[in-house]
C-alpha cells in the first residue's frame, strides 16, 4: 500500500526565514505526490503536486517541493515565510491509478510562523 | 472561493435522528469523495464515487449512507450516529483518472448529541 510520513508534528519559523516542511513517502510504481494546507475550520485547499518530469514542483502562494527519487522524499519549501502560512499542512499520494483511487494524507504537520 | 459547496456547514443531532449531509461541484468532476476528519487528524476517507458508482468503501458503518444522484451530487445520509462520528465532513470532487487533485468544500461540522 501507498503512503506518506510527516517526521514533524509541528515546524517553528520566524517571518521571512526560509521554511521546509518534510514528506516522505513509500509507493509501488510511479508515486503521484500532493501538498495541502488547511486554515483553522476550513477545508483542505490544493497546494501543489509532482506527477512526473521536472523535480523541483512549483505551487501556489509561492511554495515549492523538491522530489527525490532516491531519498523517498517529497519536502514543501518557501524562500521566505509569511505570518499568513501558519496553518496544518499535509503531504498526501494517491494510491492506485484510476480515478476511483483513494488519496491517502500523512499525519499533518502544523506550520507557526512568528512575527 | 472554493468550487465543491457543501450544506449545512454545522449540523448538531441526537442519536435517533436522520440527516442528511450535501455537496455540489459544477466542476464536471467525475469523481467525488467524502472524508472525515478528527480535530487536528488528518482527512480519512469514507467513499470514493466513480462516474455516479460507489467504487471505494472503506469499511464504514452502514448508519452513513452514501448517494450520487448525478454528476453533481453527492449526498452522506446519517442515521442513529454515535458520539464519536461527530467529526467534520468533507467531501471533495477530482477529473477523472489518476493524476488528479482533490478540490475539498469547507466541510459539515457534525456534532451527535
Amino acid at each position: 500500500a501507498q503512503s506518506v510520513a510527516q517526521p514533524e508534528d509541528q515546524v517553528n519559523v520566524a517571518e521571512g526565514n526560509p521554511l521546509t516542511v518534510k514528506c516522505t513517502y513509500s509507493v509501488s510504481g510511479n508515486p503521484y505526490l500532493f501538498w495541502y494546507v488547511q486554515y483553522p475550520n476550513r477545508g483542505l485547499q490544493f497546494l501543489l503536486k509532482y506527477i512526473t518530469g521536472d523535480n523541483l514542483v512549483k505551487g501556489s502562494y509561492g511554495f515549492e517541493a523538491e522530489f527525490n527519487k532516491s531519498q523517498t522524499s517529497f519536502h514543501l519549501k518557501k524562500p521566505s515565510a509569511l505570518v499568513s502560512d501558519s496553518a496544518l499542512y499535509f503531504c498526501a499520494v494517491r494510491e492506485g491509478y484510476s480515478s476511483a483511487s483513494k488519496i491517502i494524507f500523512g499525519s499533518g504537520t502544523r506550520l507557526s510562523i512568528r512575527p | 472561493d472554493t468550487e465543491v459547496t457543501q450544506t449545512p456547514k454545522h449540523l448538531v443531532m441526537g442519536m435517533t435522528n436522520k440527516k442528511s449531509l450535501k455537496c455540489e461541484q459544477h466542476m464536471g468532476h467525475r469523481a467525488m469523495y467524502w472524508y472525515k476528519q478528527k480535530a487536528k487528524k488528518p482527512p480519512e476517507l469514507m467513499f470514493v464515487y466513480s462516474y455516479e458508482k460507489l467504487s471505494i468503501n472503506e469499511s464504514v458503518p452502514s448508519r452513513f449512507s452514501p448517494e450520487c444522484p448525478n454528476s453533481s451530487l453527492l449526498n452522506l445520509h446519517l442515521h442513529a450516529l454515535q458520539p464519536e462520528d461527530s467529526a467534520l465532513y468533507l467531501c471533495a470532487s477530482s477529473h477523472a483518472g489518476s493524476t488528479g487533485e482533490l478540490f475539498f468544500g469547507e466541510g459539515s461540522r457534525l456534532t451527535v448529541l
